[in-house]
C-alpha cells in the first residue's frame, strides 16, 4: 500500500483558495488518488477521485501531475465550515476499500 | 451519494459487557464493508474487512475473538466488541462499498465509552 504524506496542519481565510498537497512516492499503476474530509465525531466523507490530470466536482478540484507522484487537492473559496481534517489516500479505484489512511491535514479556516 | 448508516450513533458501557454495533448501507448493495478505529487526534486505523458471507480478514493486531464481524447480508454488517475494557474507548466507523457505486462510502461513527 502507497504510503501519503501530507502537511499537518493548514490555515486559510474565508474566500480564499486552498490548496492542500499529498506526497505517494511508491504510488502502483492501477492505484488512484482519493481525498475525504472528516469532522469531528463523523465519518469521513468522500470528496473527489482522479487518477491523473486534473478533476474537478462541484466542490474540489483534483490536481495529479504527470509522474503521479503527488497530488494536490483545490479547495475553491473556503469558508468557517471547511474547518475540517482532510485525508489523502491511495490504493485500489474503489477509495478507501483497502487504502490506508494516513494523518491527514487539520484545515482551520479563519473569519 | 450513497448513504451508509451506523447505529448506534454512541453508546455507553460497562466493563465486562459487550457491545454491538451495526453498519448498513442503505441504498446498495455492499459487497465489501471495513470497519475502522478512531482515537482521539489521530487517524483512521482499518480493523477489519469483510464481504457478504464470508468471514472477515483482520488486520495485523487486531483480535479477531474480541472484535466480532459478521456480514450476514448486502447491506449489514456488525460489530461486536467482548468484554469490553476501558481502553476499547474510541469511535468506530464503518464504511462500505457495492459493486456499483465503486467508491467507499462511510457511517457516521460509533462512539463507545466504556467505563
Amino acid at each position: 500500500l502507497a504510503k501519503t504524506t501530507q502537511p499537518i496542519s493548514m490555515d486559510s481565510y474565508e474566500g480564499q483558495e486552498v490548496n492542500i498537497t499529498c506526497s505517494h512516492n511508491n504510488i502502483a499503476t492501477n492505484d488512484y488518488i482519493t481525498w475525504y474530509q472528516q469532522f469531528p465525531s463523523q465519518g469521513p466523507r468522500f470528496i473527489i477521485q482522479g487518477y491523473k490530470t486534473k478533476v474537478t466536482n462541484e466542490v474540489a478540484s483534483l490536481f495529479i501531475p504527470a509522474d503521479r507522484k503527488s497530488s494536490t487537492l483545490s479547495l475553491p473559496r473556503v469558508s468557517l465550515s471547511d474547518t475540517a481534517v482532510y485525508y489523502c489516500l491511495v490504493g485500489i479505484p474503489w477509495g478507501a476499500g483497502k487504502s490506508t489512511f494516513g494523518d491527514g491535514t487539520t484545515l482551520t479556516v479563519k473569519p | 451519494g450513497a448513504v451508509v448508516s451506523q447505529h448506534p450513533s454512541w453508546v455507553i458501557c460497562k466493563s465486562g459487557t459487550s457491545v454491538k454495533i451495526e453498519c448498513r448501507s442503505l441504498d446498495f448493495q455492499a459487497t465489501t464493508m471495513f470497519w475502522y478505529r478512531q482515537f482521539p487526534k489521530q487517524s483512521l486505523m482499518l480493523m477489519a474487512t469483510s464481504n457478504e458471507g464470508s468471514k472477515a480478514t483482520y488486520e495485523q493486531g487486531v483480535e479477531k475473538d474480541k472484535f466480532l464481524i459478521n456480514h450476514a447480508s448486502l447491506t449489514l454488517s456488525t460489530l461486536t466488541v467482548t468484554s469490553a475494557h476501558p481502553e476499547d474507548s474510541s469511535f468506530y466507523i464503518c464504511s462500505a462499498r457495492g459493486t456499483e457505486p465503486t467508491e467507499a462510502f462511510f457511517g457516521q461513527g460509533t462512539r463507545l465509552t466504556v467505563v
